[in-house]
């Protein structure tokens, strides 16, 4: 049973701390997706990635967040240094272009 | 830029229908619809591409109007495990460049 998993799938950190978070997409899916889920902003897309090379970042705040593919099985983001307006939940997905995303079980993050 | 949804919310009993619309200013190339229930993840419901091609796998259809940049969700005899948050998603070019509503909260009661 394929899926998309991320970890950790709950951090709590103090503003100032950098915050990690993993994705490793469905084997074989070409495009990688982070977003983020807040009550008021909704579902926004962060970065996303089609064959490992990142294609758009522009929902990114450049100065403090990172998206990287290092291989095909791993995508991370990374927030540096945090702050207390990053709480949400942050959801990666893999998919095939021009088909569904499979979207993992999030991570909630909150930032005191 | 982010498509529009409408109702924000609505409150069925089983068996009812309803509609959930969702539009962009721009032109589209694919529609993709998703459910989340509270405190997960999104799932996919069904995609909608330019040229009428439809993808799916519920008991639930929906509408493409390339035209007027709209798509509408139909879900009939509504079911309890029907309740959730339902997002469209508009893509420009090639799914790549995708954008999510704010969700249309949908709550069936017995």
């Amino acid at each position: 049973d394929a899926r998309v998993t991320q970890t950790p799938r709950h951090k709590v950190t103090e503003m100032g701390q950098e915050v990690t978070m993993r994705c490793q997409p469905i084997l074989g899916h070409n495009t990688v997706f982070w977003y983020r889920q807040t009550m008021m902003q909704g579902l926004e897309l962060l970065a996303y990635f089609r064959n490992r090379a990142p294609l758009d970042d522009s929902g990114m705040p450049k100065d403090r967040f990172s998206a990287e593919m290092p291989d095909a099985t791993l995508a991370t983001l990374k927030i540096q240094p945090s702050e207390p307006r990053d709480s949400a939940v942050y959801f990666c997905a893999s998919g095939l272009v021009g088909n569904e995303q499979f979207f993992g079980p999030g991570t909630r993050l909150t930032v005191l | 830029q982010q498509p529009v949804q409408s109702p924000q919310a609505v409150i069925l009993r089983e068996g009812e229908d309803a509609v959930i619309n969702c539009s962009s200013s721009k032109a589209l190339y694919s529609v993709h619809w998703y459910r989340q229930k509270h405190g997960e993840a999104p799932v996919f419901l069904m995609i909608l591409l330019k040229g009428g091609e439809q993808k799916g796998h519920e008991k639930i259809s929906a509408s493409f109007n390339e035209k007027k940049q709209q798509s509408s969700l139909y879900l009939t005899a509504s079911q309890l495990s029907y309740s959730g948050t339902y997002f469209c998603g508009t893509g420009e070019y090639n799914n790549n460049d995708m954008r999510f509503g704010a969700g249309t909260r949908l709550t069936v009661k017995p």
